[in-house]
């Protein structure tokens, strides 16, 4: 079974800084995607950005980057020039692709989450 | 507008009923997902679909069904057996195949009084 890691219950940083968030996983998988998905107040789940595992270029949305190290089994996400809005639980996600299931238990795999203030 | 719609929002039980979660896609996706979510906890699957009349148990199934007898609809019962059903429930979709990002609902919080 998938296990994902977030060692940061509660993050807080000043707008406009940059802020990066970790990530580790544990899968004997070699084929994946990793997402990150932000969850403010209204509670509805939002998808940041997502890494397949083959691909060696970091995914790259806007001001929000990943560092995937697929050795290291870790995918850590950076904000840059960090605004009011980006206040949010960040939930780091796994998903093995349905095809090499082999009949267990599929969708995402969640961490606990990080809590992200962003002060003004 | 193409989305996910649960209802209720919010939902108020006394011990022992059952109640039923809805949730409906118009995304025309394959899979849909429920998930639990308690605080310090993350999310957690309890059951998924990839298809049509199938389904499967997720890792806390217990005391909770599915039916998928609809593409776009995939409604969550949570039974008596259920031992501590209060918690905020997110309902999801994506593409066949496993491939694709989650899409989700607004979410139904549960309360057992």
């Amino acid at each position: 079974a998938q296990t994902v890691t977030q060692s940061q219950p509660e993050m807080s940083v000043q707008e406009a800084e940059t802020v990066t968030l970790s990530c580790t996983y544990d899968t004997s998988e070699s084929n994946y995607y990793l997402f990150w998905y932000k969850q403010p107040p209204s509670r509805q789940m939002i998808l940041v950005i997502r890494q397949e595992a083959y691909k060696q270029q970091n995914a790259t949305e806007n001001r929000f980057s990943v560092n995937f190290q697929k050795a290291a089994k870790s995918f850590s996400l950076k904000i840059s020039d960090s605004q009011l809005g980006d206040t949010a639980m960040y939930f780091c996600a796994f998903m093995k692709p349905l095809m090499y299931s082999g009949g267990g238990a599929d969708g995402l795999t969640f961490g606990k989450g990080t809590h992200l203030i962003i002060q003004p | 507008d193409g989305g996910i719609t649960q209802s209720p929002k919010y939902l108020f039980r006394k011990e022992g009923q059952n109640v039923t979660l809805s949730c409906e896609q118009n995304l025309n996706h394959d899979a849909m997902y429920w998930y639990r979510q308690d605080p310090g906890q993350g999310l957690r699957l309890i059951y998924y679909s990839q298809i049509v009349n199938d389904f499967q148990k997720g890792d806390i199934a217990e005391g909770y069904s599915v039916s998928r007898e609809k593409k776009e609809s995939f409604p969550l019962t949570v039974t008596s057996a259920q031992k501590n059903p209060t918690a905020f429930y997110l309902c999801a979709s994506s593409w066949g195949g496993g491939t694709g990002e989650l899409f989700f609902g607004e979410g139904s919080r549960l309360t057992v009084l």
